[in-house]
């Protein structure tokens, strides 16, 4: 299993839609998890972090699943704004570094 | 909001010259890091460092590169003989505390670096 792997994508979208990002992770001592979230040639940005089961922050939920390693994204009512690559990102065993997938690309349209 | 400052934000040099990425890191930050992303790749770690001194580095990061918090505020990576392959975005990130332990990481906006 590759150290963090995601759903290729691209996914296109209407708006109002819901949508989910799937992501497997291959270390399974992995503590903390984290969504970051790109756009085009720009900075990652932290989406939402995920420490025990899940988070939920507005439209945004992120569930985990410790014993299958793996880690969803839903994003409810998207918006036009929501267009990005979503990344999978997870920590190194020592916490020194993080670990990120390919990243998912979303397109919402109107 | 306490952000991450890269400059420059854009650099073009020759093969082989040297060249400095500039970061400063937020201010209460301890943990120090130099990302890549080749464009149309995934972001690649490349190395960390911590109380003066590098905690971890990938493969990727060979001799030709090195780190430096020549100060209080800015932190550095070197290249020292640019190769071709070197051309990509740079992003330094900070975090209070080992990203492992509930710490989360806050990027910069990059450095795009074009080897010619």
């Amino acid at each position: 299993r590759k150290e963090v792997e995601q759903d290729p994508g691209p996914f296109n979208v209407p708006e109002g839609a819901t949508v989910a990002f799937n992501c497997t992770y291959s270390n399974s001592a992995s503590q903390s998890f984290f969504w970051y979230r790109q756009d085009c040639r720009k900075e990652p940005k932290l989406l939402m972090s995920v420490y025990s089961s899940g988070n939920e922050d507005g439209r945004f939920t992120a569930q985990l699943n410790r014993a299958s390693q793996y880690i969803s994204l839903l994003i409810r009512d998207s918006k036009l704004s929501d267009s990005a690559t979503y990344l999978c990102v997870v920590p190194n065993q020592a916490g020194t570094a993080l670990i990120f997938g390919k990243g998912t690309t979303l397109s919402v349209s109107s | 909001e306490p952000e991450v400052t890269q400059t420059p934000s854009h650099q073009v040099t020759q093969m082989g010259q040297e060249v400095i990425l500039r970061c400063v890191p937020i201010s209460n930050h301890l943990y120090f890091y130099w990302y890549r992303q080749i464009l149309g790749q995934k972001v690649e770690f490349l190395v960390s460092f911590y109380n003066n001194e590098i905690s971890e580095k990938s493969e990727i990061f060979d001799d030709q590169f090195s780190v430096e918090r020549p100060d209080g505020s800015n932190f550095t990576l070197k290249i020292r003989s640019t190769k071709l392959e070197d051309s990509a975005m740079y992003f330094c990130a900070s975090s209070e505390g080992l990203t492992g332990g509930e710490y989360e990481q806050y990027f910069g906006p990059g450095t795009r670096l074009t080897v010619t």
